[in-house]
């Protein structure tokens, strides 16, 4: 079983569509992460959970919304998405989020956006 | 200034050659850096880190800080078709967040 799991692995949307993705960690860590990665980009924080405690939002936008349950599992709701939203949308967790260590990733979820 | 830079590539090499990825930085304040290789379809997975300057070594990987410069390597010696993969640095800041550069696509031709 890997460390972190994400699901679905692929996800096609329209624009009105609401759909949510969904990472799973099994290492025992503290904190939780959302990145986005596209093509030719660095890789971009959008969103770090402590200890199920939103730290963090980078500026991104409220169709964009996180949810963490609990330390194990992080969620991502997406509605009313643009089609510059489509990327590969990555979960990782850490042991810590200050000082943050080692990052460990999930495969990602593809988002495409019609 | 970005905080970090690499060069995308394409970088296309053949089975057996040396090579060398590189990342810039903008704070001479940056001591933790890390290289993470991220395969196709794939997520990132962490491959080495060091910490202020000087040399680390792991089997065929050499990854190498110049403070001075501002400049942080990894070297690939006797490549291999399974190291095609993308390349990423990352660097943590002064605020303790860690920067990731755009990462570099190697391809190794056998």
């Amino acid at each position: 079983e890997t460390g972190v799991t994400q699901t679905p692995r692929h996800l096609v949307m329209g624009m009105t569509n609401k759909k949510s993705l969904k990472c799973e960690q099994h290492l025992g860590h503290n904190a939780m992460y959302w990145y986005k990665q596209s093509a030719k980009k660095p890789l971009e924080l959008m969103f770090v959970y402590s200890l199920e405690e939103r730290v963090e939002n980078n500026s991104v936008p409220s169709r964009f919304s996180p949810e963490c349950p609990n330390s194990s599992h992080l969620f991502l709701h997406l509605h009313t998405l643009q089609p510059e939203d489509s990327a590969l949308y990555l979960c990782a967790s850490s042991q810590n989020h200050r000082p943050q260590g080692e990052l460990f990733f999930g495969e990602g979820s593809r988002l495409t956006v019609l | 200034q970005k905080e970090v830079e690499q060069d995308p590539g394409p970088l296309s090499v053949p089975e057996g050659a040396i090579v060398s990825l590189n990342c810039t930085y903008s704070n001479s304040a940056f001591q933790y850096f890390m290289w993470y290789r991220q395969y196709s379809r794939k997520g990132p997975e962490l491959l080495m880190y060091t910490y202020s300057s000087g040399n680390k070594e792991d089997g065929r990987f050499t990854a190498q800080v110049d403070k001075s410069s501002k400049y942080i390597s990894l070297f690939i010696r006797d490549s291999q078709p399974s190291d095609s993969a993308t390349y990423l640095c990352a660097i943590f800041n002064q605020g303790g967040k860690l920067i990731f550069g755009q990462g570099t696509e190697l391809s190794v031709k056998p």
